[in-house]
């Protein structure tokens, strides 16, 4: 069993839909919670990170942790074709972690 | 401030066939990494550097040799390339005890082993 669970999709969903991406874990360690954005052939960037449980709202971009059940989410609210991208989720269990742990990362395509 | 950058973009290797990745950053940062990104896979930490003069394994190590070169350079050396080497290369680095984990990439280098 992989430590971290991502749905690789693709997603496929119309412009201005709500977008719902998911990861579960199974290190209870774990306290750092990260998404990054991955256009196609060009490196991840960072778009939201939190500690420990809880929401974080940015933008149109809310990310949601629910230690207790071992499940982070993003939510990407009026979504637009720029949103299309591979999403991965990312985890650490010390706040200036040299090891990160990726998710396989989600293909999400927002068509027009 | 051009990042974190990669050479080469692309490379095809036959098999048996040695090579070097360069990684450079301009930002002043500490801790350096090299992933590899397959389909279905996610990203997987080949090496790692915590800062300059050290190194250490990650999750997928194996066939692999890495070198901090000085603060900014960062290289991963394939000395006899196989076919389940090829992949997407990325380097990343992020200054520890900055931002939390926000690791900075490079656009990656695409091999294929023949």
């Amino acid at each position: 069993q992989k430590e971290v669970e991502q749905d690789p999709g693709p997603l496929s969903v119309p412009e201005g839909a709500i977008v719902s991406l998911n990861c579960t874990y199974s290190n209870s360690a774990f306290q750092y919670f990260m998404w990054y954005r991955q256009y196609s052939r060009k490196g991840p960037e960072l778009l939201m990170y939190t500690y420990s449980s809880g929401n974080k709202e940015d933008g149109r971009f809310t990310a949601q942790v629910d230690k207790s059940s071992k499940y982070i989410s993003l939510f990407i609210r009026d979504s637009q074709p720029s949103d299309s991208a591979t999403y991965l989720c990312a985890m650490s269990d010390i706040p200036y972690g040299n090891k990160l742990v990726f998710g396989a990362g989600t293909i999400l395509r927002v068509k027009s | 401030n051009a990042g974190v950058t990669q050479t080469p973009k692309f490379q095809v290797l036959k098999t048996g066939q040695s090579m070097t990745l360069q990684c450079a950053q301009d930002m002043n940062h500490n801790s350096m990494y090299w992933y590899r990104q397959d389909p279905g896979m996610g990203l997987r930490l080949i090496y790692y550097s915590a800062s300059e003069g050290t190194t250490d394994k990650g999750e997928v190590p194996n066939g692999y040799n890495v070198s901090r070169l000085n603060k900014r350079e960062f290289s991963l050396r394939l000395e006899s390339a196989a076919p389940s080497q090829t992949s997407v290369y990325f380097c990343a680095s992020n200054l520890v005890g900055g931002r939390i984990n926000e690791q900075y990439f490079g656009p990656g280098t695409r091999l294929t082993v023949t």
